[in-house]
This record gives structure tokens, sequence and C-alpha cells, in this order.
């Protein structure tokens, strides 16, 4: 089956430890992307992927890391976490991030940083 | 950062009824698109749009690009219930980068 999978779906921290959310395609897909949603936001991207080692900040990339060893996998690295960024986070890809028909959403992640 | 401002914030609809809803933005954008998202899940595209003045339709969803290619329309004719979430545009401008608008929260009164 087609998917993108996050991990974990539901996180708890503390401000300043280092977490990593986990996001993995399995469709071959050139393009990946990191966004934030917020209540009255709605979404926000924080990097996105062109291909493997091609990354570029989206609107919002500050406190956020990202990096694509594997077309696979888009790794969101928070080095030091805040309170401003508890947050529901969603991967995403697409063939080539050019035609929209086919991009996909993973379920979010669900971050509380206390 | 940039964001699309998209109106209503929400609505309260019957049954049957026909839903409007508008986005717009201060830049040009080469393409538009309209998403759902259900309780708990990611968002799924409906529509996308590539050409100004465009209308595409998908069932009950029509949408439109705006002339100006700094707006777009979406209309949900005869609501059903499962027609409630939350509907996001978003505006592609060729570089990649997705601009999407605050959301319309929909719900449907049986």
């Amino acid at each position: 089956e087609a998917q993108v999978t996050q991990n974990p779906r539901y996180l708890i921290t503390v401000t300043g430890k280092k977490l990593t959310v986990t996001c993995s395609q399995n469709m071959n897909h050139e393009y990946m992307s990191w966004y934030r949603q917020d209540p009255g936001l709605g979404l926000r991207q924080i990097y996105y992927s062109m291909n493997v080692e091609a990354t570029d900040k989206g609107d919002v990339p500050e406190g956020y890391k990202v990096s694509r060893k594997e077309k696979r996998n888009f790794p969101l690295i928070l080095e030091s976490p805040s309170p401003n960024q508890t947050s529901l986070y969603f991967c995403a890809s697409s063939p080539d991030g050019l035609r929209e028909e086919t991009q996909y959403f993973g379920p979010g992640t669900r971050l509380l940083v206390l | 950062g940039q964001q699309l401002n998209q109106s209503p914030q929400s609505m309260f609809i019957q049954e049957g009824e026909d839903v409007s809803m508008n986005c717009t933005s201060s830049s040009i954008f080469n393409t538009w698109l309209w998403y759902k998202q259900d309780p708990g899940e990611g968002p799924v595209l409906l529509i996308a749009l590539y050409k100004a003045g465009e209308l595409t339709s998908n069932g009950r969803l029509t949408a439109q690009f705006g002339i100006t290619r700094k707006d777009s329309f979406l209309n949900i004719s005869a609501s059903i219930p499962s027609d409630v979430g939350i509907y996001f545009c978003a505006g592609l401008s060729g570089t990649y980068k997705y601009i999407f608008g605050t959301g319309t929260r929909l719900k449907v009164l049986a």
C-alpha cells in the first residue's frame, strides 16, 4: 500500500531535549516536505527536499533541522525543543513537487513540549 | 511567513445546502490547490488548478482559478454530513514552496 508513515504519532517532551520525528515513504517520490499545523494558522511549510541531499527552507524553518540521505526517509530534528514548537506536524511526499495531483500526507505527529 | 487569507473561517450549514469559500493572496501563484482534512488525519487533495480562469469539478466540488492569479474559490453543492472537516487552499509559485491558507472549518447539520 502506497503510504507516508510518521513516528511517533504522539510525543511529550521537555524543553531542550533533542528529538527526531521520522518520515518514510514507499512510493519512490523525489519530493518530501514537513509542515506544522497550528489553530488559526493552517499549515506552514518548515523544510522541503527536492531529492536526496537537496533540502531548502520553507516558511518557518527556525529551530528545525532536516536531512535527506536516502530517497525514502526525511527525518525532522528538533535540536533543542521549546514550548512554541508544540504543534501538529505533517510529512508529505510527491513525485516531483511541481505537479500536485499525488501529494500524499502522513497521519501526523502531535508534539507537546513542556 | 506568507499565508493565504481564507474565508470564512468556519461555517455551519444545513444538509443539502451549497457552500462557497474563497482564498486570496497578495502574490501571484501558478497553481492553486484545495485540500480537505478529516479529524485526526492528514490533508487530502481535492482539486488542482493550473491556469488562470480555469474551472474544474470533482463530483459535487467545483473550484476556480481566479483571473488575477491571486485568488481561488471552492464550491460544494448539496452538502452531506461527510463533508464536515477543514478545507485548505494552497498556492504553489513554481519554486517547490507551498503556501497554505488558514482553513475553513465546515460543519454540516443533518
